[in-house]
C-alpha cells in the first residue's frame, strides 16, 4: 500500500510569489491535515480536510489556503510568500476521525529567497 | 485546551544504555497520546499510541510508553539504545474535536 505522497519534495521561491503544494493520501483515507515545521516554532497545525470540507484551521494568515478534491488528494497554497514561510510542510492522512493514527508524508521543503 | 510539554530538548545516551524521553500533557478531554519519530530530512513515523486501552503501550523498535493519568505523563522508554535511534522525537496529544498538538521535540543522540 503506497504511503502519503507529497510533491514536490523541494521548492525554492522568491518573496512575493505564490506556491502550491500537493498531497496524495493513503488509498481509502479521507482525512488530510497540513502542518508547518520550522526550527523556531516546531510543528504547527495549518488545516484539516475531511470529505472535501475544511474541518479546522490553525492560526495562520489568510495567505495560507487549502482544498481537498473528491479523490481525497489535497493541495495547499501560499500566496505572497514571505521569508518566514520557509519551512518543511508536512501532510498527514487518516482514515477518518483525527484521533486515530495519522500517517505523514516526507514533506515539502520550501525555501523563500 | 490541550498542550504537551517535552521536558528535555536534547537527551544524549551511550549505545546499549536505557532511553527515557519525558512528556507531560494537559487535556480537557480523555486524551489520545502518541509518540512520533523524525529522522533527518524525513517525515514523521508513529512509534506508538495510547487511546484509553492498556496504560502500558508497546511500540515499534523496542519502544514503550506508560500513560499515568495521576501524573499527566506519557514518558517514552527503551531498554537499550541503538545508533539508529538517533533522531527527533515528538510527543503528541489529541482529543475532542481538536487537531494534533505537538510538543517541541526531543533530540536523541546516541554515542558509540
Amino acid at each position: 500500500k503506497a504511503g502519503v505522497t507529497q510533491t514536490p519534495r523541494y521548492l525554492i521561491k522568491t518573496r512575493g510569489q505564490q506556491v502550491t503544494l500537493s498531497c496524495s493520501p493513503i488509498s481509502g483515507h479521507r482525512s488530510v491535515s497540513w502542518y508547518q515545521q520550522t526550527p523556531g516554532q516546531g510543528l504547527q497545525f495549518l488545516f484539516e480536510y475531511f470529505s472535501e470540507t475544511q474541518r479546522n484551521k490553525g492560526n495562520f494568515p489568510g495567505r495560507f489556503s487549502g482544498r481537498q478534491f473528491s479523490n481525497s488528494r489535497s493541495e495547499m497554497n501560499v500566496s505572497t510568500l514571505e521569508l518566514g514561510d520557509s519551512a518543511l510542510y508536512l501532510c498527514a492522512s487518516s482514515p477518518g476521525p483525527r484521533d486515530t493514527e495519522a500517517f505523514f508524508g516526507q514533506g515539502t521543503r520550501l525555501t523563500v529567497v | 485546551a490541550q498542550s504537551v510539554t517535552q521536558l528535555d530538548s536534547h537527551v544524549s545516551v551511550s549505545e546499549g544504555t536505557p532511553v527515557l524521553l519525558r512528556c507531560n500533557y494537559s487535556s480537557s478531554y480523555s486524551p489520545s497520546l502518541f509518540w512520533y519519530v523524525q529522522h533527518p530530512n524525513k517525515g514523521l513515523q508513529l512509534l506508538l499510541k495510547y487511546t484509553s486501552a492498556a496504560t502500558l503501550v508497546k511500540g515499534i523498535n523496542g519502544f514503550e510508553a506508560e500513560f499515568k493519568k495521576s501524573e499527566t505523563s506519557f514518558h517514552l522508554t527503551k531498554p537499550s539504545a541503538h545508533m539508529s535511534d538517533a533522531a527527533e522525537y515528538f510527543c503528541v496529544v489529541s482529543g475532542g474535536n481538536t487537531p494534533l498538538v505537538f510538543g517541541k521535540g526531543t533530540r536523541l543522540s546516541v554515542i558509540a
